[in-house]
C-alpha cells in the first residue's frame, strides 16, 4: 500500500485478555517501529525492528508485551494479560533503508494512524 | 543519551498571527531534528526535518525552523497562522553521529488557533 497500514484501528478488550495489534509497514522500508502514546503524552519507544538483525526490545514496558516481524514485513505487537494501564494508541511506523536512492527520506519515520486500545 | 523538551504544553494564537513551537534537545553527537503534527485521531504527519546545510529549514504547510547549534534547539514557526494548523506538534530528535535508529519525541504541544 502507498502508506504504514494499522489493524485494528480501535480494539476494547477486558482486563486479562490478550490483544494484538498488527502493522503493514511502506513497501520496500526496511526498519520498522512501535510506539505508544498515551493519554496526554508523548511518544514512548516499544521496539525496534531493522531487516533481519536482533530487534531492540528495550523500550518494552515488561514481558506481557512482545512483538514480532515477519518476512522482513509485517509485524504484530502482542500485549498478554492486558491491564488497565495498557490503555493507549500504538502506533507503528516504518523508515526507508540508507542510501542514495532514499537519501531524500534520510531519517524520516512514516507513521500510520494507529490502533487504540482500550482496556476495561 | 537523547531527549527533547518542549517547554509549552500549549500554545493560543489568533489567526493570521505568527506561530512559534518551542523546542530544545540534546544528543551527545550530530542530531537529525524533525518536527511532525497530529490532527484529532490521527497518527502522525511529517512537517519538515533538519539533516545538515541551512540552519533554516522549510517544510509542508507553510511551516520552517531554525536550527541553532548554540542554543540546541529547533523552534517551528510560521509567519502567519491559520485555524486549520489547529493540532499537536512533535519535535523529535535522532543521534546520527552514532548511528542511532531511535527517535526520541517531545511530550508535544497542543496549538490553538482562534479565528
Amino acid at each position: 500500500g502507498a502508506g504504514v497500514s494499522q489493524s485494528p484501528s480501535n480494539k476494547v478488550t477486558e482486563k486479562g485478555k490478550d490483544v494484538e495489534l498488527r502493522c503493514d509497514p511502506i513497501s520496500g522500508h526496511t526498519a520498522l517501529y512501535w510506539y505508544r502514546q498515551s493519554l496526554g503524552q508523548g511518544l514512548e519507544f516499544l521496539i525496534y525492528f531493522q531487516g533481519n538483525s536482533a530487534p531492540d526490545k528495550s523500550g518494552l514496558p515488561s514481558d506481557r508485551f512482545s512483538a514480532e516481524r515477519t518476512g522482513g514485513s509485517v509485524s504484530t505487537l502482542t500485549i498478554q494479560r492486558t491491564q488497565q494501564e495498557d490503555s493507549a494508541v500504538y502506533l507503528c511506523a516504518s523508515s526507508a533503508p540508507s542510501g542514495t536512492s532514499y537519501s531524500r527520506y534520510a531519517g524520516e519515520l512514516f507513521f500510520g494512524e494507529g490502533s487504540r486500545l482500550t482496556v476495561l | 543519551a537523547q531527549s527533547v523538551a518542549q517547554p509549552e504544553d500549549q500554545v493560543n494564537v489568533a489567526e493570521g498571527n505568527p506561530l512559534t513551537v518551542k523546542c530544545t534537545y540534546s544528543v551527545s553527537g550530530n542530531p537529525y531534528l524533525f518536527w511532525y503534527v497530529q490532527y484529532p485521531n490521527r497518527g502522525l504527519q511529517f512537517l519538515l526535518k533538519y539533516i545538515t546545510g541551512d540552519n533554516l529549514v522549510k517544510g509542508s504547510y507553510g511551516f520552517e525552523a531554525e536550527f541553532n547549534k548554540s542554543q540546541t534547539s529547533f523552534h517551528l514557526k510560521k509567519p502567519s497562522a491559520l485555524v486549520s494548523d489547529s493540532a499537536l506538534y512533535f519535535c523529535a530528535v535522532r543521534d546520527m553521529s552514532w548511528g542511532d535508529y531511535k527517535l526520541s519525541f517531545g511530550a508535544g504541544t497542543t496549538v490553538t488557533v482562534r479565528a
